[in-house]
C-alpha cells in the first residue's frame, strides 16, 4: 500500500497568514493527489484534485501543487472560516489512502 | 445538486451484524462508482468498500473482507453495507460517497460524501 505522510500534524496561523500543507507519498503517485477539508462536525469537502485543479466552487486562496511524490496544499490567505482539518488522498492505485490529516486553527 | 443520505447505524454487540443504507439523488446513480469510508473517532479517514457502477465488480480492503458486503440497487438508487462479525475497531463514522469518475481502468477520488452515520461495537 501506498502510504501517505502529511506534516505538519497541527499548525496555528494568524487571519492574512499565508499557509502549506505538505503530504509525501511513498512511491511515485503522479499527479493523482486531492484535497480535502473537514469541518468540525462535517463530512470532507473535495478542495483540490489531480494536484492542483481547484474544484467548483472553493475559492481561490486555495491552491495545490506538486507531482511523483512531494504535494503542497497552500492556503494564500487564511480566514476564519477556513479553520478544520485537512487531508491528501492518493488514488494512483489500489487501495486508494489517505494522509493522517493537518488540525489548522486560528493563533 | 447532489445528495447522499446514510442511515441504519447505531450501538452493536461484538460479533453483532448491522447494514447500513444510502440513498442518493441529484446525480445519474448508475453512472458512478461508489465507496464507504469510514473515520474513527478522533481519527483519519480508511477507505472501506467500493462498488462499480453496474455492480459487476468489488473492492475491499483485508481489513473488512469477508466480513463486510457492499452493494447498489441502481432502480432505487440505494447504496448498501452490510457488515458482520463487527468488531471494537470497526467503531467509526461510515460516510457514502461518489468517485468522480473511477472506471476499469483508473480508479478516482470521491467528490461527493453524506453527512455520515455512526457505528458503534462495544458490549
Amino acid at each position: 500500500d501506498i502510504q501517505m505522510t502529511q506534516s505538519p500534524s497541527f499548525l496555528s496561523a494568524s487571519v492574512g497568514d499565508r499557509v502549506t500543507i505538505n503530504c509525501k507519498a511513498s512511491q511515485n503517485i503522479n499527479r493523482y493527489l486531492s484535497w480535502y477539508q473537514q469541518k468540525l462536525g462535517e463530512a470532507p469537502k473535495l478542495l483540490i484534485f489531480n494536484a492542483n485543479s481547484l474544484q467548483t466552487g472553493i475559492p481561490s486562496r486555495f491552491s495545490g501543487s506538486g507531482s511523483g511524490t512531494d504535494f503542497t496544499l497552500t492556503i494564500s490567505s487564511l480566514q476564519p472560516e477556513d479553520v478544520a482539518t485537512y487531508f491528501c488522498l492518493q488514488h494512483n492505485s489500489w487501495p486508494r489512502t489517505f494522509g493522517g490529516g493537518t488540525k489548522l486553527e486560528l493563533k | 445538486e447532489v445528495q447522499l443520505v446514510e442511515s441504519g447505524g447505531g450501538l452493536v454487540q461484538p460479533g453483532g451484524s448491522l447494514k447500513l443504507s444510502c440513498v442518493a439523488s441529484g446525480f445519474t446513480f448508475n453512472n458512478h462508482w461508489m465507496t464507504w469510508i469510514r473515520q474513527a473517532p478522533g481519527k483519519g479517514l480508511e477507505w472501506v468498500a467500493s462498488i462499480t457502477n453496474t455492480g459487476d465488480r468489488t473492492y475491499y480492503p483485508d481489513s473488512v473482507k469477508g466480513r463486510f458486503t457492499i452493494s447498489r440497487d441502481n432502480i432505487k438508487s440505494t447504496l448498501c453495507l452490510q457488515m458482520n462479525s463487527l468488531r471494537s475497531e470497526d467503531t467509526a463514522t461510515y460516510y457514502c460517497t461518489r468517485d468522480r469518475g473511477s472506471s476499469h481502468i483508473f480508479v478516482s477520488d470521491f467528490d461527493d460524501w453524506g453527512q455520515g452515520v455512526m457505528v458503534t461495537v462495544s458490549s
